[in-house]
């Protein structure tokens, strides 16, 4: 049972062009959402979120955008850089029992 | 402030054998989680720590996993005996207030297991 879905499991993108990683959910208690990015024999690190009552968050290169009505979030990286290389995992909060549930990931590989 | 603390960062074992993992989260969290990751997957919670109780541990392998958070502090993982198939990257991941937006879960660089 496949809470997070992450259906694509590569993309790769032009430098300076913009990155845009999908996330789809099937739990109607998520409350929080979570992008965590992942280098090699790393942990992941967290990247950006984005609460349930918002349908919008940036930070600087990233924004995260949510659609409750369609359970899905993506995140657009833009411009994209050699150093976002990595593998991105989406992520989301149980709001009843605060348990976070991950994708499968995508490996972006953004090309010089 | 100093991030998750995880050790060994390797181990190598034969099946059957016993390993254990330790965990240090970030000073005053209160909530720890271990998470599995098996290669090409995502990360899969084991178990889920609040101070030195046990919140969730529904997908712990209980008759070969365990896990214990002493003082509410350091926590270890252990399996006895180990299956070819544990073999993964265990993280432990730490949070200060997980019911709070803007308290994402911080995790450390993992143990990578592997069983021979």
């Amino acid at each position: 049972d496949q809470q997070v879905k992450q259906n694509s499991p590569s993309l790769s993108v032009q430098e300076g062009r913009i990155s845009i990683l999908n996330c789809d959910y099937t739990n109607s208690m998520f409350d929080y959402f979570l992008w965590y990015k992942k280098y090699p024999a790393e942990g992941p690190t967290f990247l950006i979120s984005i609460s349930s009552i918002k349908d919008k968050n940036e930070d600087g290169r990233f924004t995260v955008f949510l659609n409750k009505s369609a359970k899905h979030l993506s995140l657009h990286i833009v411009p994209s850089q050699p150093g976002d290389s990595a593998v991105y995992f989406c992520a989301a909060r149980d709001s009843g029992t605060y348990k976070y549930i991950f994708g499968t990931g995508t490996r972006l590989k953004v090309l010089a | 402030e100093a991030g998750v603390a995880q050790s060994p960062r390797y181990k190598i074992i034969e099946k059957r054998q016993s390993v254990a993992f330790w965990c240090n989260p970030i000073s005053g969290h209160a909530t720890l989680y271990w998470y599995q990751q098996i290669l090409g997957q995502g990360p899969k919670l084991l178990i889920q720590f609040q101070n030195n109780g046990v919140v969730d541990d529904s997908q712990l392998p209980k008759d070969r996993f365990s896990a214990e958070r002493l003082k509410g502090v350091d926590s270890t993982l252990k399996i006895q005996p180990a299956k070819l198939e544990d073999s993964a990257v265990y993280l432990c991941a730490s949070s200060n207030r997980p019911g709070r937006n803007n308290s994402p879960l911080h995790f450390g660089n993992g143990t990578r297991l592997t069983v021979t």
